[in-house]
């Protein structure tokens, strides 16, 4: 069954605490993408990599902090330096191409004790 | 670098109507043009996409269009479902050089009233 996983579905997080979600996929794509969604702000990229061991910032990277060591695997780290981390978080891949058609993960909602 | 801006952010409409929903988006040299429905508690799913050589596509019920003067596309929803409602959004790929990526609009609710 071929596709993207994220985990946890439901995340918590304390005050002053680095929490990772973690993301993989098995359909051999290049490129993988971390989104975060807030209500009435669409999608906003926080990172993404076009190969492993390379990654490059979004548009809403501060906070955050990523790794490819593996072609299957893009997790991302929420830091104690994001100061608002609830929103549902999405990650996605895409074979490089002329259209990249992103393939999203189910994604992982996260909140703030 | 590329803005999308959406239109409207809620939509509803009566079963059987159309529904269609506006994306303007900055960057002239934008090449590429996805739609994506999300359904709630999933991620987003791609249901159309156009390229800035086409001026239409459709598939069965939905269909979008593209303006490249106006720097503007649609996406046309004709005879909705109660399973059309759900959360879609537009999305553009600038050009640029070593880099593949798409910038969204901010989403549009729809809601089919049965």
């Amino acid at each position: 069954d071929g596709g993207i996983t994220q985990s946890p579905k439901y995340l918590f997080r304390k005050e002053g605490q680095n929490v990772t979600l973690s993301c993989e996929q098995n359909l051999n794509h290049d490129a993988m993408y971390w989104y975060r969604q807030d209500p009435g702000q669409g999608l906003r990229l926080i990172y993404y990599s076009q190969i492993v061991n390379d990654f490059q910032k979004g548009d809403i990277a501060e906070g955050y902090s990523v790794s490819r060591e593996k072609k299957e695997s893009f997790p991302l780290t929420v830091t104690s330096a994001q100061k608002n981390p609830t929103a549902f978080y999405l990650c996605a891949s895409s074979v490089q191409g002329a259209k990249n058609i992103q393939y999203f993960g189910a994604g992982t909602r996260l909140s703030v004790l | 670098g590329e803005n999308v801006e959406q239109h409207p952010s809620t939509l509803s409409v009566q079963e059987g109507d159309s529904a269609v929903i506006k994306c303007t988006y900055s960057d002239s040299a934008s090449n590429y043009f996805p739609w994506y429905k999300q359904e709630l508690g999933k991620g987003p799913q791609l249901i159309i996409d156009i390229r800035s050589n086409v001026g239409e596509k459709k598939d069965q019920r939905i269909a979008v269009t593209l303006n490249k003067t106006a720097k503007h596309f649609s996406l046309h929803i004709t005879e909705t479902q109660p399973e059309d409602s759900a959360v879609y959004f537009c999305a553009a790929k600038p050009q640029i050089q070593g880099a593949q990526k798409l910038v969204f609009g901010q989403g549009t609710r729809l809601t089919i009233n049965p």
